[in-house]
């Protein structure tokens, strides 16, 4: 079993649309959750981080289930601009912060 | 947030030949940096994980005499690929942790053609 499995896209919704992500983990250790978005060819930048009381920020709201060991993330209103690959991240500090990185999840809005 | 300078941002070199990557912190203590590498339609690949003053940590695979990792400063991390084969092309991109949070920020990336 992988240790951060996401869903394997991609996703291909309508401009306007809500999209939803998600994602486990495995190690019940990790501490540290983050949704990073990767533009093709570009490097990969953080988009949120994920408190386990959840946060919103704009369009985008992140959730966390430490007991389900469950990550998730929320679109609303999907902009042509949102289309990107979104990558699920777990940081643990017991192996010296390594992040371990989904696989991610392709988007593709259509206008 | 804070910023990773990565360059070169592309290279094309020859067989054979060793290409040096950077990645600076500029605005933080960069505790731990991380190196990756990814394949066209492939998620990153963690290569090596360095700490600064200390040897790397390689992840399996990844060929230690190969891939040269130098972690001198807390601000300061290089890749060198040496003897470069067409097969190491890729993007190769860097990251680095500070002393307090456990986000970590990435460098622009260096997409490195072997020819």
């Amino acid at each position: 079993r992988k240790e951060v499995e996401q869903d394997p896209g991609p996703f291909n919704v309508p401009e306007g649309a809500t999209v939803a992500f998600n994602c486990t983990y495995s190690n019940s250790a990790s501490q540290s959750f983050f949704w990073y978005r990767q533009d093709c060819r570009k490097e990969p930048k953080l988009l949120m981080s994920v408190y386990s009381s959840g946060n919103e920020d704009g369009r985008f709201t992140a959730q966390l289930n430490r007991a389900s060991q469950y990550i998730s993330l929320l679109i609303r209103d999907s902009k042509l601009s949102d289309s990107a690959t979104y990558l699920c991240v777990v940081n643990n500090m017991d192996s010296n912060y390594q992040l371990i990185w989904g696989a991610g999840t392709k988007l593709i809005i259509k206008p | 947030g804070a910023v990773v300078s990565q360059h070169p941002s592309w290279v094309i070199c020859k067989s054979g030949t060793s290409v040096k990557i950077e990645c600076r912190s500029l605005d933080f203590q960069a505790t731990t940096m991380f190196w990756y590498r990814q394949f066209p339609k492939q998620s990153l690949m963690l290569m090596a994980t360095s700490n600064e003053g200390s040897k790397a940590t390689y992840e399996q695979g990844v060929e230690k005499d190969k891939f040269l990792i130098n972690h001198a400063s807390l601000t300061l991390s290089t890749l060198t690929v040496t003897s470069a084969h067409p097969e190491d092309s890729s993007f190769y991109i860097c990251s680095a942790i500070g002393q307090v949070n456990t986000e970590a920020f990435f460098g622009q990336g260096t997409r490195l053609t072997v020819v």
